[in-house]
């Protein structure tokens, strides 16, 4: 059962303009939520977190919303650049050990 | 800083021949550590986590098996691969505690023929 979902598999966006990627959960008990970057080949990097204790965190040209109500997250890239072509994987943990991931977006970003 | 390694990079292999492929990590104690597959097309699927030397988590039944003889050290094995243990496996570690994120290797392409 996948506790986790990405339900867009891919995404194109114009060079500087916003791309947003969307991910829902449905386990009421997580309580920490990442986003990661991941290129062919290599292992995914790290990119922001949030805590369910906020619903908004901020990293430069990153931006993740957490709608706990909705069981929902977002992330926000402003402006988006051709490096940030990438697939995007969102993951979720209750209490730390074990984390879950969706499928995963694959963000184009077009110049 | 803290790095992790895994290796080896790319990998074929026959049907029925064993396995093994070795992650450390280095600048860190005790470290949680995770074996993940990513099959083509799919997300990663979790198969072992450890809290500590000799602690495994099995995630999922199948004919791997994973080991930590020493506290950064983290072992996933195999007897006998089968075609369908093809993939993408990824180690990762992170400080233990809350809201502590996932750091990922390169990862081991493995081709089962």
């Amino acid at each position: 059962d996948q506790q986790v979902k990405q339900n867009s598999p891919s995404l194109s966006v114009q060079e500087g303009r916003i791309s947003i990627l969307n991910c829902d959960y449905t386990n009421s008990m997580f309580d920490y939520f990442l986003w990661y970057k991941k290129y062919p080949a290599e292992g995914p990097t790290f990119l922001i977190s949030i805590s369910s204790i906020k619903d908004k965190n901020e990293d430069g040209r990153f931006t993740v919303f957490l709608n706990k109500s909705a069981k929902h997250l977002s992330l926000h890239i402003v402006p988006s650049q051709p490096g940030d072509s990438a697939v995007y994987f969102c993951a979720a943990s209750a209490l730390g050990n074990q984390f879950y991931f969706g499928t995963g977006t694959s963000l184009t970003v077009i110049p | 800083s803290q790095t992790i390694h895994q290796w080896p990079a790319t990998l074929v292999q026959p049907v029925g021949s064993p396995l093994s492929l070795e992650c450390t990590v280095e600048g860190t104690s005790n470290p949680n550590l995770y074996w993940y597959r990513q099959a083509a097309g799919r997300g990663l699927q979790l198969l072992f986590y450890s809290v500590g030397i000799g602690q495994i988590s099995s995630e999922v039944p199948q004919n791997l098996s994973a080991s930590r003889p020493q506290d950064r050290q983290f072992i996933l094995s195999s007897k006998k691969l089968l075609l369908s243990d093809s993939g993408f496996y990824l180690c990762a570690w992170r400080i233990q505690g809350r809201d502590q994120p996932q750091h990922f290797g390169d990862g081991t392409r493995l081709s089962i023929l």
